[in-house]
């Protein structure tokens, strides 16, 4: 399955609110979709899982939707630790799969 | 708390053997699937392997699937990649990662990675 991620770059403000997505090129497997952020020299963090459902210590400002084959992470009022990279995953067959990514960048 | 600690990366020539290890702490080894999960320097992310939580299930991307193995020792909690014949294209930094279940699942708990090279 090939996740197609846009845009590529989102250049927003602080307190905008951001609307990343994610389509695959197939319907995804119950649902098993995933969304991670990552910043500059570190590992990624683990956001959203099973599209909509957020993560361990996760902020209620991010937030995942969608079903099928068009998902879309929201993150509502950007604060400035969220300009980073964020990469959408399926893990619903044996061959799992990211998307290119989003940046988020400071506009 | 949660831990996961790779190790074994450095320079490798293409077509040798590497064995990466990443020993875990702060949950029930036996109870969760693990992942490789790779980047290339300045590239996205790449699922590598995966394996269940008893290690009688494993998969492999098709672009290590015959050269990877992936595989997990429950009485030192630590998971393996072993990694032959390795190519230009394999170098990245390889993450190990925790599942948050004990198959198919997202992958909650990230280790700090570790740098393989692969060049003559």
């Amino acid at each position: 399955i090939v996740l197609t991620q846009s845009p590529g770059t989102l250049s927003l403000s602080p307190g905008e609110r951001a609307t990343l997505s994610c389509r695959a090129s197939q319907s995804v497997y119950t649902s098993y979709l995933a969304w991670y952020q990552q910043k500059p020299g570190q590992a990624p963090r683990l956001l959203i899982y099973g599209v909509s459902n957020r993560a361990t210590g996760i902020p209620d400002r991010f937030s995942g939707s969608g079903s099928g084959t068009d998902f879309t992470l929201t993150i509502n009022g950007l604060e400035p630790e969220d300009f980073a990279v964020y990469y959408c995953q399926q893990y619903g067959n044996s061959q799992w799969t990211f998307g290119r990514g989003t940046k988020v960048e400071i506009k | 708390e949660v831990q996961l600690l790779e190790s074994g990366g450095g320079l490798v020539q293409p077509g040798g053997s590497l064995r990466l290890s990443c020993a875990v702490s702060g949950f029930t080894f036996t109870n969760y699937a693990m992942y490789w999960v790779r980047q290339a320097p300045g590239k996205g992310l790449e699922w590598v392997s995966g394996i269940n939580g008893g290690g009688t299930n494993t998969w492999h991307a098709d672009s290590v699937q015959g050269r990877f193995t992936i595989s997990r020792d429950k009485s030192t909690n630590t998971l393996y990649l072993q990694m032959k014949s390795p190519r230009a294209d394999d170098t990245a930094v390889y993450y190990c990662a925790k599942g948050l279940g004990s198959g198919w699942a997202a992958l909650d708990i990230w280790g700090r990675g570790t740098m393989v090279t692969v060049s003559s």
